[in-house]
């Protein structure tokens, strides 16, 4: 089945030390989405790839970098994560950027920072 | 800064039909209304989308008045596996922005 996969469902990390999450998809989308997920929040877009094109939103720290080497694969890296950054991060793909195509969510990866 | 609102939460018998509505005073000309349903420690799920008046799927329905100001979503006949928070997800100042969300108790 077609899908967006998300390694490791679970991270822990120390304050300060570097850390990568993976997002992959099967979808062959042409938008890569990668969101903060706080406690009983709702998903804060941090930026979103539009093929090789990085959109970065105004208020995601300098701290949160984002690769994206191929049409599958996105990387999430938290340079130096502090307490604060400890969340559910959810990668999301759509076949274009537009508010009339769905997104599909991956199951996300929890971050814990100690 | 203009946000796009949701009842924090809302309880509902099985079986009845319950009603969540979204408040987007700045949605942008042009786009969408969509709707997301998430479980705990599951990424959002495509619930249903519209653009005005009214649109039915399987699971759902979504009103939109004339002014595109809210929206709300129909969840006919609930059951236990309903329980979840609701999401809708618009477009304002030229950003897609999730609302606030919805937790929705579903009690037997």
């Amino acid at each position: 089945d077609a899908m967006v996969i998300q390694n490791p469902r679970y991270q822990v990390t120390q304050f300060g030390k570097p850390v990568t999450l993976s997002c992959s998809q099967t979808l062959n989308h042409n938008v890569m989405y990668w969101y903060q997920q706080k406690s009983s929040q709702a998903p804060k877009l941090l930026f979103h790839y539009y093929d090789k094109d990085f959109n970065n939103e105004a208020d995601t720290p300098d701290n949160f970098q984002s690769r994206r080497p191929n049409t599958s694969f996105c990387f999430l890296d938290i340079r130096s994560p502090g307490l604060g950054d400890a969340a559910m991060y959810l990668c999301a793909t759509s076949r274009d950027g537009d508010s009339d195509t769905e997104q599909y969510f991956g199951p996300g990866t929890r971050l814990t920072v100690t | 800064l203009a946000k796009t609102t949701q009842p924090i939460s809302m309880d509902s018998y099985e079986g009845q039909e319950v009603n969540i509505t979204c408040s987007h005073n700045n949605i942008a000309t042009n786009d969408y209304i969509t709707w997301y349903q998430q479980f705990p420690s599951q990424g959002p799920r495509f619930i249903i989308q519209g653009y005005k008046t009214k649109v039915t799927n399987e699971v759902a329905s979504l009103f939109i008045p004339a002014d595109r100001k809210s929206s709300t979503l129909s969840l006919p006949r609930v059951s236990l596996s309903d329980t979840a928070v609701y999401y809708c997800l618009v477009g304002v100042n030229e950003k897609l922005t999730f609302g606030t969300g919805t937790r929705l108790t579903i009690i037997p």
